[in-house]
């Protein structure tokens, strides 16, 4: 089955720079990368996500990049916010191609200081 | 937001306990899901439904019972549970299972087995 890795576990940024995490995944056929925003004691809610056809997608100050040769993708933040705060999951899905096989990094931590 | 909810928020109980988790979605979606998200793991796919039929089981141990008894709400019955067991357990709906369907989810609810 689909395998993601996320990097890093930990992330810390002072406000106005920007932050990157990263993923990888194994299966190839994999064709939908959502990227999850879950704020401290809250639930997770899409933020972005970009299909196996485009290799980078923005929104504001938001953007996803990726490289299917590699297989890796990766989210960019920039002029980052204490609101940005929060743990981000990348999530992959596999060769059905359904929403239901969403395998999930381990997540990142995100700490913006002022 | 109340697109999700679930009850209760937080459940303390024994290992020869009998409990319920229960989800509603009021977003007019066709499929559910439950998750298991603890500390430091990826979030785990448990179940899912699509109008009402259960679609994928992804190696869940029998103490775990779910049921969907309309396409709006969602049960996880809980029975005999380990320690191991104690963690976030988080619904989510989709209009449909196919690629790209958002996955909505609820706050969770914090269930600790003692």
């Amino acid at each position: 089955g689909e395998n993601v890795e996320q990097h890093p576990s930990t992330l810390s940024v002072q406000e106005g720079d920007s932050a990157v995490i990263k993923c990888t995944y194994s299966d190839s056929a994999s064709n939908y990368f959502p990227w999850y925003k879950q704020e401290l004691g809250k639930r997770p809610q899409l933020i972005i996500d970009i299909r196996s056809n485009v290799g980078e997608k923005k929104d504001q100050r938001i953007a996803v990049t990726l490289n299917k040769t590699a297989k890796h993708f990766s989210l960019h933040i920039t002029e980052t916010q204490p609101e940005d705060s929060a743990v981000y999951f990348c999530a992959a899905i596999g060769n059905t191609g359904t929403a239901s096989k969403l395998t999930f990094g381990t997540g990142t931590r995100l700490q913006v200081t002022l | 937001e109340t697109g999700v909810t679930q009850t209760p928020r937080h459940l303390v109980m024994g290992m020869t306990n009998k409990k319920s988790l229960k989800c509603e979605q009021h977003l007019g979606h066709n499929a559910m899901y439950w998750y298991k998200q603890s500390a430091k793991k990826p979030l785990e796919l448990m179940f899912v439904y699509s109008l009402e039929e259960r679609v994928e089981n992804n190696s869940v141990p029998s103490r775990f019972s779910p049921e969907c008894p309309n396409s709006s709400h969602l049960f996880l019955h809980l029975h005999t549970l380990q320690p191991e067991d104690s963690a976030l357990y988080l619904c989510a709906s989709s209009q449909g299972t196919g690629t790209g369907d958002e996955q909505y989810f609820g706050p969770g609810t914090r269930l600790t087995v003692t």
